[in-house]
């Protein structure tokens, strides 16, 4: 089952522009966890927010987390060239399923 | 250096023939996971394991097996009963028994077509 949808599949933005990906869950966490996918190699964990806290950082990376929406949001700012990829939220059920639920992601393309 | 390693990179299999994928990793994690993903979508869970001698099925078990009889190996094999096997499979591991509190570490992934 997929837990959490991102939003939208796709998007294309400017270099320097900041970029703003969505994530909607169904059921409660422990917490929420952003990974980053370069075409045709494996996943790179980004940044991890509990279920208690509701916003984190992470140099350019700003993470939030809003638990009675059951959603979440990872901006990343003064984008570049080099943030092109696919971005994934997991999210962590524990102790009921003892493995991170993914989401479907969100591509994107960053131009020069 | 500390990480996780996958073999082979591409890997082709024939109808009905089984193939096993490799998984190791030297980052002294308790817990690894097998997921597959198809072209554009996101990762489904086959199999995971949070202590050695011991593992559990996930969403999309049927047609695969595992063991984990080393705490840094957790091999995926792929049976002749998996009807549509072409995918890319990830292997992860994380510390903490499997909570995902630290988040995973992956592999490169391994790429299997069926010719």
């Amino acid at each position: 089952s997929q837990q959490g949808e991102e939003d939208p599949q796709a998007l294309s933005i400017q270099e320097g522009e900041n970029a703003t990906m969505n994530c909607s869950y169904k059921t409660s966490i422990n917490n929420l966890q952003w990974y980053r996918q370069n075409s045709g190699r494996g996943l790179v964990h980004l940044i991890l927010i509990r279920s208690n806290e509701r916003e984190k950082h992470s140099g350019r990376l700003r993470v939030t987390l809003d638990t009675s929406k059951k959603s979440s949001s990872l901006l990343i700012t003064a984008s570049r060239a080099a943030d092109t990829a696919s971005y994934f939220c997991a999210t962590d059920v524990s102790p009921g399923r003892r493995a991170l639920t993914f989401g479907s992601g969100t591509r994107l393309q960053v131009q020069p | 250096d500390g990480g996780i390693t996958q073999s082979p990179k591409y890997l082709f299999r024939k109808e009905g023939q089984n193939v096993t994928l490799s998984c190791e990793q030297n980052l002294n994690h308790d817990a690894m996971y097998w997921y597959r993903q198809d072209p554009g979508q996101g990762l489904r869970l086959i199999y995971y394991s949070q202590i050695v001698n011991d593992f559990q099925k996930g969403d999309i078990a049927e047609g695969y097996s595992v063991s984990r009889e080393k705490k840094e190996s957790f091999p995926l094999t792929v049976t002749s009963a998996q009807k549509n096997p072409t995918a890319f499979y990830l292997c992860a591991s994380s510390m903490n028994g499997g909570t995902g509190s630290y988040g995973y570490t992956f592999g490169s992934g391994t790429r299997l077509t069926v010719v």
